[in-house]
């Protein structure tokens, strides 16, 4: 069974410019999950989806950061415009309704804000 | 406020030798517990899981961990540690209900050092 995928794993931008995330979580695995984790430090949750709704987007900064999970399978992450404070990297997550207490995690992408 | 603490922020063993990761939670109730690896450059990979029940629980590559709910802990414990070990160990709390149900709580994190 082929894990949780991220794209790209890395990321350069300069500061002001546009970026954007992607996530395919594992097959079947109906909840999905966008954590930031700042170096040194764990993840935080940023929005939790729920097939395609997205049910806790509380720690998203809305004025800058946007997730859609259209069709309820993959998902986007997009900050418009990346500040030097976004570098962190960016982890995404799934879990099934079957086993729906245990997050399965990806790669994350690595971004970096000049 | 709901919170989970790792106490030590880089831990240094030889290979062989035991190991005891510390972590510590403050939750209104018992909360569901986790420990999840990360090798550098790598996502977390799931070591192990409490939810309830016997309150030893084993896990992957050899690793165990303890809840013991007086002293609000869940350590996590390998009796022989090899190179490959080496590696940022993570202790998070899940919240299994409420409006922020699914949300986990992480530690800042323990660095584990094996030296040869």
């Amino acid at each position: 069974e082929a894990g949780v995928v991220q794209s790209p794993r890395y990321k350069i931008i300069e500061k002001k410019q546009p970026v954007a995330f992607w996530c395919n979580p594992i097959s079947g695995h109906n909840t999905l999950y966008w954590y930031l984790q700042n170096l040194g430090q764990g993840p935080e949750l940023l929005i939790r989806y729920e097939n395609e709704e997205a049910v806790d987007d509380s720690q998203l900064p809305k004025d800058r950061f946007s997730a859609e999970r259209l069709k309820g399978v993959d998902s986007t992450l997009k900050i418009q415009p990346a500040e030097l404070g976004d570098s962190a990297v960016y982890l995404c997550a799934s879990s099934s309704y079957r086993d729906p207490d245990t997050q399965y995690f990806g790669p994350g992408t690595r971004l970096t804000v000049l | 406020a709901q919170s989970v603490t790792q106490p030590d922020i880089h831990i240094t063993v030889s290979e062989g030798a035991s190991l005891e990761l510390r972590c510590n939670y403050s939750y209104g109730a018992t909360p569901y517990l986790f420990w999840y690896v990360q090798s550098p450059g790598q996502g977390l990979q799931l070591l192990l899981k409490y939810f309830s029940g016997d309150t030893l629980v084993q896990g992957i590559k050899g690793f165990e961990a303890e809840f013991k709910r007086s002293q609000s802990s869940f350590n996590l414990r390998k009796p022989s540690v090899h190179w490959s070990d080496a590696a940022e160990y993570f202790c998070a709390a899940l919240n299994a209900g409420g409006t922020s149900y699914g949300k986990l709580t992480f530690g800042q994190g323990t660095i584990l050092t094996v030296h040869p």
